[in-house]
């Protein structure tokens, strides 16, 4: 069935610094591709999306691709600040399960000044 | 603004007591979901329910009944609380299910139960 696989966190960066978050994905077919984000104390918001392979996703700085071959959709930033400091979850829609919206484990990142 | 609202934001129950937890949203979306938060697991489905009038199993529904009460309201029940069952509650809705198209899920801002 549909799975989602996210690196371990948590991620401490310092600010200004080069973010990625790794997710692999397992699907049939062309799954739709989300990130979420969960700031402290809050309920989960939509980040990110791509829907086909090659598309890129970007919103408040942060990029993903979609990239097929590699059954990957890594989260990037080219400068973190401390107000990005949350738990990051990258998440699929897709035929195996029934199109439900299926969640990774969550990524928590922490920036320092 | 209200999006998606829960009741209550925290709760403590014993072994064995019943309660339910309460969702209702202000979009007019048709769908809405329940979720439990882990750590280390991510977000699991309980239930949903597409459409108005309708419910469905999600990944683990077992120890939970839900009822669609209305277009906005979606409340999910405890009928005997046990441990396991302590976890943190997102309840989600969408304009139409996800496997209509629709692609963004909006949340609430959680219900954390205790079960001692």
């Amino acid at each position: 069935g549909d799975s989602v696989t996210q690196m371990e966190g948590p991620v401490t960066l310092s600010e200004e610094a080069f973010l990625t978050i790794n997710c692999t994905y397992t699907a049939t077919g062309y799954p739709s591709l989300f990130w979420y984000v969960q700031y402290p104390g809050e309920g989960l918001q939509l980040l990110l999306k791509a829907t086909k392979a090659d598309d890129k996703g970007s919103n408040k700085g942060f990029e993903a691709t979609y990239r097929k071959e590699t059954t990957s959709f890594h989260l990037e930033k080219g400068s973190v600040q401390v107000s990005d400091s949350a738990v990051y979850f990258c998440a699929l829609i897709g035929m195996d399960s029934s199109y439900k919206l299926i969640f990774g484990s969550g990524t928590r990142l922490l920036v320092r000044p | 603004n209200a999006g998606v609202t829960q009741t209550p934001k925290f709760q403590v129950l014993k072994t064995g007591q019943s309660m339910t937890l309460q969702c209702a949203q202000d979009m007019n979306h048709n769908s809405m979901y329940w979720y439990r938060q882990d750590p280390g697991m991510g977000l699991r489905l309980i239930y949903y329910s597409a459409s108005e009038g309708t419910t469905d199993k999600g990944e683990v529904p077992n120890g939970y009944n839900v009822s669609r009460l209305n277009k906005r309201e979606f409340s999910l029940r405890l009928e005997s609380a046990a441990p396991s069952q302590t976890s943190v509650y997102f309840c989600a809705s969408s304009h139409q299910f996800w496997g209509q198209g629709d692609t963004e899920a909006f949340f609430g801002q959680g219900t954390r139960l205790t079960v001692v």
